[in-house]
């Protein structure tokens, strides 16, 4: 079975502190691990994917193919961070395997 | 240019009737998914198109539920006879290509499902 699992529903931070989204993913095969994100009246869209080595809106990913985790990080976080975030792996079956998400609010 | 765009943003129906919910991809883009969104639940998949190929419908929880995706291009997700569990947020997306190698999947606004 595929699982991903985010054990923090809600994580409130305050501003400039650093923020830290928890994933681990079902090994089967070798996903390609992505990071979405739903802010607030917005669609869904996506944050950020492991392949590409990027740091968009200073959010990095780091994949442990050991451990199997992809947690998502911020060093200071800003207010229009708060939002949903979502860990997604593609298995390469035609869908990806959302987790069920992490309630961020960043606290003024 | 438009993205993917979903009718109705809201839909409230009473238990045991048939809803249709519509979703217009990304123009050229042949590949198309339904997930759902539950409260406490993330998102599900529920069905696949990618061009004239058949659906991959692995992720459809019941029987009640069908789509069709009209000319390679409009989908349409019918529930028969909802239930209260039905309730829930549906997304559409669409991406350039699909299947085994991943290519951005890009989402409509979904659309709101409350079954009294």
């Amino acid at each position: 079975a595929q699982r991903v699992t985010q054990p923090e529903k809600l994580l409130s931070v305050f501003k400039g502190a650093p923020v830290e989204l928890k994933c681990n993913y079902s090994y089967s095969g070798s996903p390609e691990l992505f990071w979405y994100v739903q802010y607030s009246r917005q669609r869904l869209q996506l944050l950020l994917r492991h392949i590409s080595r990027e740091s968009i809106k200073g959010f990095t990913a780091d994949l442990n193919k050991g451990e199997t985790s992809f947690h998502l990080k911020k060093p200071f976080a800003q207010e229009e961070d708060s939002a949903m975030y979502y860990c997604a792996p593609f298995y390469g079956n035609n869908r990806l395997a959302f987790g069920k998400g992490n309630q961020v609010v960043v606290i003024p | 240019g438009a993205g993917v765009s979903q009718s109705p943003s809201n839909k409230v129906t009473e238990k045991g009737k048939d809803v249709e919910l519509r979703c217009d991809p990304i123009s050229g883009h042949t590949a198309l998914y339904w997930y759902r969104q539950s409260l406490g639940q993330g998102l599900e998949f529920l069905i696949y198109f990618q061009g004239n190929s058949a659906p991959d419908k692995s992720g459809l929880p019941s029987d009640r539920f069908s789509a069709e995706r009209t000319g390679g291009s409009v989908s349409t997700l019918t529930i028969q006879r909802t239930q209260q569990e039905d309730s829930a947020v549906y997304l559409c997306a669409s991406s350039s290509l699909g299947g085994s190698s991943y290519n951005e999947q890009f989402f409509g606004p979904g659309t709101r499902l409350t079954v009294l």
